[in-house]
């Protein structure tokens, strides 16, 4: 089983609906990223939660530490909002460092 | 004040030749971290570095892969003899100097495409 297991592995929907991407990890964090990557793009850095919920613009962050849950939400969806959201969690190793542990991502389409 | 800068963006290779990618991380950052997106998987850590040091590189292959980030100049993750199998899209990102483990906000790069051919 994956540490950081996320779903749906793909969505499609209708521009204007409310999307919600689903990240479960299972192991202790000291943060959760959102990440998102267009195709053979780089990736840009949405949110990072330690806990309760942020919001930028259209995108809506949330995380449960004590059910180990985060969800990402995008309002007035639009098909510029198509890519692969990735759920990333930051480790907590007791002192040592292993960078992010990753999502296998969901892929987003939003159609006109 | 420039992002994180990786190149070259896009690298060709012959099997059994070395590849070599290059990171600068942001103004200010010194940590530096190295990941590997292989086709339809998932990012995977390779190593962290700060300057002059391999703090973990628990993900790196035991052969043929190395980094490094000296006092001066960029990261550098080498790949010698390469295979196709290496042929992903290799991230670097940075964050700043902070504690470990606080949590801190990452950037990435563009990424390096790597095909080996």
């Amino acid at each position: 089983k994956n540490e950081v297991e996320q779903s749906p592995q793909n969505l499609t929907a209708q521009e204007g609906e409310f999307i919600t991407i689903n990240c479960s990890y299972s192991v202790g964090i000291s943060a959760l990223h959102w990440l998102q990557q267009h195709p053979g793009g780089g990736i840009v850095s949405l949110f990072m939660l330690s806990s309760g919920k942020k919001k930028h613009g259209r995108l809506i962050a949330t995380i449960n530490i004590q059910e180990k849950h985060s969800s990402l939400h995008i309002t007035a969806s639009h098909p510029r909002d198509s890519a692969v959201y990735i759920c990333a969690v930051d480790r907590y190793s007791g002192g040592g460092a292993d960078g992010l542990t990753f999502g296998k991502g969901t892929h987003l389409i939003i159609q006109p | 004040n420039a992002g994180v800068m990786q190149n070259p963006r896009h690298l060709v290779r012959r099997r059994g030749q070395e590849a070599r990618l290059r990171c600068s991380p942001m103004k200010g950052h010194s940590h530096v971290y190295w990941y590997r997106q292989l086709p339809e998987e998932g990012l995977k850590f390779m190593v962290y570095l700060q300057k002059e040091n391999i703090i973990d590189e628990s993900g790196m292959p035991k052969e043929r892969f190395s980094a490094e980030f000296p006092k001066e100049g960029p990261s550098i993750l080498r790949i010698q003899q390469v295979v196709r199998g290496d042929s992903a899209a290799y991230f670097c990102a940075s964050s700043p100097n902070v504690v470990v483990n606080s949590g801190n906000t990452i950037y990435f790069g563009e990424g390096s495409w790597l095909t080996v051919v």
